[in-house]
């Protein structure tokens, strides 16, 4: 596609609840990122792809948070037991390969952990 | 660990003043250093970058951003703002070989009144 998509744009679930969250990277990008931003705040790195593979996953804040990226194209961030200090924009980036200068994001999803 | 520090949260200026936003970053490896602008109902789009050279840096727009490397620090700047810049910056800094791994400033909001 032309750009970053991410599915869904907003998810409201209640507290316990388990979600995924959708990124569809730009065609022909081999790496793959997630961040999360909360209010007032900068994006902080979550979770690094190389293909198929979580190349560093430094960023993810406990094991209640996973992602994979089976085909080395989409990928998918998993939420298990959400938490009300879940909610965020969850933004994906991705780029040619991890040397490329130039990440591109998508407009990200807007979870609300209730 | 590295930081990036943005030390204006909220800026309002009149169109036609020049702007000028600061951020420094604690790490003291080589660093690429970017800034990305986020419009309001938009993705982040990346409005220049430093890597290497010349440490003034032009990007799109009419912004230009100066690395200090004694200083730690890559402001952005623009010499006559227009009611249209009014978005949300970002600083953003990622070591060598990893160009998507970033660590974002908190973000400045900038305001341009007509």
């Amino acid at each position: 596609g032309a750009g970053v998509s991410q599915t869904p744009s907003n998810k409201v679930t209640e507290k316990g609840k388990y979600v995924e969250l959708r990124c569809d990277p730009i065609s022909g990008h081999t790496a793959l990122y997630w961040y999360r931003q909360s209010l007032g705040q900068g994006p902080e790195f979550l979770i690094y792809f190389q293909g198929t593979g979580a190349a560093d996953d430094s960023g993810l804040p406990n094991d209640r948070f996973f992602a994979v990226r089976p085909e080395g194209s989409v990928s998918t961030l998993k939420i298990q037991r959400t938490e009300r200090g879940d909610s965020a924009v969850y933004l994906c980036a991705s780029s040619r390969d991890r040397t490329d200068t130039e990440a591109f994001f998508g407009q990200g999803t807007r979870l609300t952990v209730v | 660990a590295q930081s990036v520090s943005q030390h204006n949260h909220h800026v309002i200026l009149s169109e036609a003043a020049s702007l000028e936003l600061g951020c420094n970053y604690s790490y003291g490896g080589t660093v690429n250093l970017f800034w990305y602008v986020q419009y309001p109902g938009q993705h982040l789009q990346l409005l220049l970058k430093y890597f290497s050279g010349d440490p003034l840096v032009k990007g799109i727009k009419g912004f230009e951003a100066e690395f200090i490397k004694s200083k730690f620090s890559f402001n952005l700047r623009k010499p006559s703002v227009q009611w249209s810049d009014t978005a949300e910056y970002f600083c953003a800094v990622t070591r060598s070989g990893n160009t998507g791994k970033l660590i974002f400033g908190q973000g400045t909001t900038l305001q341009v009144k007509p």
